[in-house]
């Protein structure tokens, strides 16, 4: 069964930092991944997504994420985080043909001054 | 753009009332999907529709859920009775796509609906 790990249930950061968010996925044939970012109150906003092609992706707001599949992994980054980047964010995975997405449980970020 | 437009933001109802939660897609999506979130279980799909029919209820609770979209524009996530344990906050979502590669496709979330049921 296809299955999302995100290991760090709470991360904090320092503002200026940089930031690294896991996330492990299970699934046999190649995976369509996701990052979604959810502000307090607000519903999901998508970050990134890889289909196929180059491993590294970029998105918004200054993320980008790198595909492993030697790894299962699928990892978010951000240089240097700003206050404004706290909250929750989860990973997802999605398959051709398959209808919907499995969200993991999400890693709640902190941006301290 | 309006964006996937979800009501009530906020409900507080006692046990054993009906709840509606309304729902409007993106205009031309295709697919529509119902989450619930909780601090327990986290983000759960509930069901979701393609074209209007349900295609996978499988993540609906109990008997006591029903979805419902009569038409492209406009859905319904109904609980009878409402219970404390179903306090959460459900979220629309749409997509555009087709069958084969709707997992490649953007899933827009609304804001949600904060279910509270005392």
């Amino acid at each position: 069964a296809q299955s999302v790990t995100q290991p760090d249930i709470h991360i904090t950061v320092s503002e200026g930092a940089s930031l690294e968010l896991r996330c492990n996925y299970s699934y046999g044939a190649t995976p369509y991944l996701f990052w979604y970012v959810q502000s307090p109150g607000q519903g999901l906003q998508l970050l990134l997504k890889y289909f196929s092609g180059d491993t590294l992706v970029q998105g918004i707001k200054g993320f980008e994420a790198e595909f492993k599949r030697s790894q299962s992994s699928f990892n978010l980054r951000k240089p240097s985080v700003h206050w404004s980047d706290a909250a929750e964010y989860f990973c997802a995975v999605g398959a051709r043909g398959w209808g919907k997405l499995q969200f993991g449980a999400g890693t709640q970020v902190v941006v301290t001054p | 753009d309006a964006g996937v437009i979800q009501s009530p933001r906020h409900e507080v109802t006692e046990m054993g009332q009906e709840v509606t939660l309304r729902c409007k897609p993106i205009s031309g999506h295709d697919y529509l999907f119902w989450y619930r979130q909780t601090m327990m279980r986290g983000l759960e799909l509930l069901i979701y529709f393609n074209n209007n029919v349900p295609i996978d209820d499988s993540g609906m609770p109990e008997d006591r859920f029903s979805a419902k979209m009569p038409n492209a524009s406009f859905s319904t996530l109904k609980i009878q009775p409402s219970e404390p344990r179903d306090s959460a906050v459900y979220f629309c979502a749409s997509s555009l796509g087709d069958r084969e590669t709707i997992s490649g496709n953007t899933i827009y979330f609304g804001e949600g609906s904060w279910l509270t049921v005392v």
